[in-house]
């Protein structure tokens, strides 16, 4: 069964450091988004992608973070300058057509830890 | 705004015994999509509710979903020890996921 994979499972970065946390959809999915949950905290919404641009962001989506799908199967979430905020478990997930009528899918998460 | 609370926050019960969970929510939604999450690992879908719908089944799993009281309940029957996890209900609303706290579901052999 298709599934939607994240690298790498766990990351450690200096505070200040730029990190690149990586997903690869499932193949044939028009919909990606990232999330976070901070360790004990609900899941939060970061950020939607569609065609190539951003659909819907929330306000933790701030200037420090970008997406990217620089090929037809990855999608990046960049951190430029870490903070030890930013320390939380980071998912991937992609949908096969609007959220709104199809269920997401979701990576196995990227734990990141900011010291 | 708080979105897709559940409660309890935590429930212990015997293996074999059924297992209800409750989410409310504020808005209005074009879904409810509930989740699981053993300790530390990724989300796993496990059933998604349309807002014209009323329940759902899936094995184990009932779902309903009461627009007019802007709330859903998942009712895991016979549960097994494998179901310990938390689960998290989720309402779609512009795209976006918006998540509860979750119910820590403890199933005891």
């Amino acid at each position: 069964e298709p599934e939607v994979t994240q690298t790498p499972s766990h990351q450690v970065t200096q505070m200040g450091q730029e990190v690149i946390l990586r997903c690869v959809p499932i193949s044939n999915h028009l919909y990606f988004y990232w999330y976070r949950q901070i360790l004990g905290q609900k899941v939060e919404f970061l950020v939607s992608f569609y065609n190539n641009e951003i659909s819907e962001k929330s306000e933790i989506f701030d200037d420090q973070f970008s997406v990217e799908r620089p090929d037809g199967s990855n999608f990046t979430l960049k951190i430029r300058s870490t903070k030890l905020e930013d320390s939380a478990m980071y998912f991937c997930a992609s949908s096969e057509w609007t959220s709104r009528t199809y269920e997401q899918y979701f990576g196995p998460g990227t734990r990141l830890t900011v010291t | 705004s708080q979105q897709g609370e559940e409660d309890p926050q935590a429930l212990s019960i015997q293996e074999g015994e059924n297992a209800t969970m409750n989410c409310s929510y504020k808005t209005s939604i074009n879904n409810l999509q509930w989740y699981r999450q053993n300790s530390g690992r990724g989300l796993v879908h496990l059933i998604l509710i349309r807002s014209n719908e009323r329940e759902k089944h899936s094995g184990r799993l009932r779902v309903t979903l009461d627009t007019s009281k802007k709330s859903s309940s998942l009712l895991i029957t016979a549960s097994r020890a494998a179901d310990t996890a938390s689960y998290f209900c989720a309402t779609e609303s512009n795209y976006q996921l918006i998540w509860g706290a979750g119910t820590k579901l403890i199933i005891k052999p």
